[in-house]
């Protein structure tokens, strides 16, 4: 059981948006900055979103972050078949002590 | 190019130790956190432990806490994790990650490390 809840799967024709949502509490999202990353099967995830919104050089701008509260959200426009994997929030959780994850969402192109 | 390369990840028996590493490169290693994040076979990602970019402090997973310690050598850039006391629910790919402020962001990530107990 994550500290940070995740849907366990969304999906959308390519061409369409999907959104994955990654809920908190006061102790870790809201507080904290919150990052986002992709992994493909049986390879090491990468950073898509960091400080909430932010892309690193060479992320598309397809992809978009976005917090509010205790809540984030990661948002993929004009979804491509290349764009199914498996998509994780993190970020601080000043209660424990720790670093923490979402459980992941994976994203299915239809 | 920044890149972590981790070694160590063996097969182990319950209740033994093992030590990974990490050798770091392509960017100056005293100035980021480092940590560690494991992922279980079909799981998701699980944040380990982290040590800051001077090493002066340190950070555990509960599941952790007590078993595992984090060190880094600035004069190698190495950060090493030792385990000890190690589960069957230790087993996990083991991924180094080069982090802000411990766990603000993580990148790059190395390309894991095998790490199985039983």
């Amino acid at each position: 059981q994550s500290v940070l809840t995740q849907p366990p799967s969304v999906s959308a024709a390519p061409g369409q948006k999907v959104t994955i949502s990654c809920s908190g509490s006061t102790s870790n999202i809201e507080r904290n900055f919150v990052s986002w990353y992709q992994q493909f099967p049986g390879t090491a995830p990468r950073l898509l979103i960091y400080d909430n919104h932010k892309r690193p050089s060479g992320i598309p701008d397809r992809f978009s972050g976005s917090k509010s509260g205790t809540s984030a959200t990661l948002g993929i426009t004009g979804l491509q078949t290349g764009d199914e994997a498996d998509y994780y929030c993190g970020t601080w959780d000043s209660i424990l002590g720790a670093g923490i994850f979402g459980g992941g969402t994976k994203v299915t192109v239809l | 190019e920044e890149q972590l390369l981790e070694s160590g990840g063996d097969l182990v028996q319950p209740g033994g130790p093992l030590r990974l590493s990490c050798r770091a490169s392509g960017f100056i290693f005293t100035t980021y956190a480092m940590t560690w994040v494991r992922q279980a076979p079909g799981k998701g990602l699980e944040w380990v432990a982290g040590i800051s970019a001077s090493g002066a402090s340190t950070y555990y997973a509960e599941s952790v806490k007590g078993r595992f310690t984090i060190s880094r050598d600035s004069s190698t850039n190495t950060v090493s994790l030792q385990m000890s006391g190690l589960r069957a629910e230790d087993t996990a790919v083991y991924y180094c990650v080069k982090s802000k402020a411990v766990a603000r962001w993580f990148d790059p990530w190395g390309q894991g490390t095998q790490v199985t107990v039983s």
